[in-house]
């Protein structure tokens, strides 16, 4: 059984260029979740989806970022314009059910030149 | 809300020794668990140790061990026999049963250098 994948692992992106992050969760897991983590600081939470739903985006700053995950396939999560404020290691947990332990994918680094 | 405050920002300790991090938190939840995370320079998050607030047993693995202070919201690890594969920044995190998922709330971290 694969662990979470994330992909790409380094993400280089110039100043109002989009950013797409692909998260593929381990097999029968359809709960997503999604964390940042700037430079020398902790993980903060985004957002956590299940299949086709948005459940908490509360973390996910109102403009430019979206998530989805859909029937098939990976969660994106989709930065629009990104700034250098944004340079940051996104990483993707998933996990069975609600109240599970989270397995974590090995993040991308995301730069904005 | 929940926070997470780890109080050490950098720990230092010999090859062999044991070291303990601090944590607390504060939650006016009652049903909770808290995690020891472990980030190597490759940055995967590796679980280290799990604890559930309802059991008052501390939470053992191999090495690793927790003391788990409910009143005093206060979640130690505590690593014995410190190994160079140890060296990596720790973080505490915390979590609760909710039923509109259970997003984790980490703490600053804690980065720990073990030396020869």
């Amino acid at each position: 059984n694969a662990g979470v994948m994330q992909n790409p692992r380094h993400l280089v992106r110039r100043r109002g260029q989009e950013a797409r992050l692909r998260c593929s969760p381990m097999k029968g897991h359809s709960h997503v979740y999604w964390y940042r983590q700037l430079p020398e600081e902790g993980l903060k939470f985004m957002v956590y989806l299940q299949k086709e739903n948005i459940i908490d985006e509360s973390g996910m700053p109102k403009e430019r970022f979206s998530a989805e995950f859909p029937k098939e396939g990976p969660s994106i999560l989709r930065i629009q314009q990104v700034v250098r404020g944004d340079s940051a290691a996104y990483f993707c947990a998933s996990s069975p059910r609600v109240g599970d332990e989270q397995y974590f994918g090995p993040g991308t680094r995301l730069t904005v030149t | 809300a929940q926070t997470v405050t780890q109080s050490q920002p950098e720990m230092s300790v010999q090859e062999a020794e044991t070291v303990t991090l601090s944590c607390t938190y504060d939650t006016s939840e009652s049903n909770y668990y808290l995690f020891w995370y472990k980030q190597p320079p490759s940055r995967q998050m590796i679980l280290v140790i799990r604890q559930e607030a309802y059991k008052q047993q501390n939470a053992t693995e191999n090495r690793f061990s927790v003391n788990f202070q409910k009143a005093a919201k206060s979640f130690s690890l505590k690593i014995s026999d410190s190994q160079l594969g140890d060296t990596a920044m720790y973080f505490c995190a915390f979590t609760w049963n909710n039923n509109a998922g259970n997003m984790l709330t980490f703490g600053g971290g804690t980065r720990l250098m073990v030396k020869p």
